[in-house]
């Protein structure tokens, strides 16, 4: 089975700190997710990454970065949180390019920002 | 306009009935849907891919009208174990992998 695991269940931080979500993948799958999803707004992809060391920005980057030094993971980060970065955060994977391949999402991360 | 919408719902249905969610996408350079299911505080995970001459698994078949520009899902014999938020995704051309996700229909089935 594809597993892909986050960091944290659960996180709050405050305004102004660093943080950082990690996600590993064990399925040797060439791209990477990061999404948010928020109550009436679904999710909405903020990076993604198809090779290490790659990536590109999604609808929604503004705030964030990311960084994929190693095939199987994949970190989010706020380099200021805000609180309107109050999200669940999800990590996803994906084999191939195209968009025909099955995304497998981890559990998410649920982010309270104070 | 959102690229893909759907009916938030609920729909409430008594189990054993049957059940049909819409969903429109609105760029015509859409290339492959799904559908994905998201229970409750749990991750989405992909229900059944969308095939331009409908396809089925077992209760559920999924059709795509490419002129009109939307997929449903039809779910016969309606089980508890179905509630569930459904969601909506296309591919686009060009987008390499990106997916893009409606925000879901919620579908509650009911003793």
């Amino acid at each position: 089975d594809v597993k892909v695991t986050q960091s944290s269940r659960y996180l709050v931080k405050r305004t102004g700190e660093k943080v950082f979500l990690e996600c590993v993948q064990d399925m040797d799958h060439e791209n990477m997710f990061w999404y948010r999803q928020d109550p009436g707004l679904g999710l909405r992809l903020i990076y993604f990454s198809y090779d290490v060391k790659m990536k590109e920005k999604g609808d929604i980057p503004e705030g964030y970065s990311v960084s994929r030094e190693k095939k199987e993971r994949f970190s989010l980060i706020l380099e200021s949180a805000s609180t309107n970065q109050t999200s669940m955060y999800l990590c996803a994977s994906s084999l191939l390019s195209g968009g025909y391949n099955e995304q497998f999402f981890g559990p998410g991360t649920r982010l309270t920002v104070l | 306009r959102k690229e893909v919408e759907q009916d938030p719902g609920p729909f409430n249905v008594p189990e054993g009935a049957t059940v049909a969610f819409n969903c429109t996408y609105s760029n015509s350079a859409s290339q492959s849907f799904f559908w994905y299911r998201q229970d409750c505080r749990k991750e989405p995970k992909l229900l059944m891919s969308v095939y331009s001459s409908g396809n089925e698994d077992g209760r559920f078949t999924a059709q795509l009208n490419r002129a009109s520009q939307y997929i449903s899902l039809l779910i016969r014999d309606s089980k508890l174990s179905d509630s569930a938020t459904y969601l909506c995704v296309v591919n686009i051309i060009g987008t390499a992998s990106k997916l893009t996700f409606g925000t879901g229909t919620r579908l509650q089935v009911t003793l």
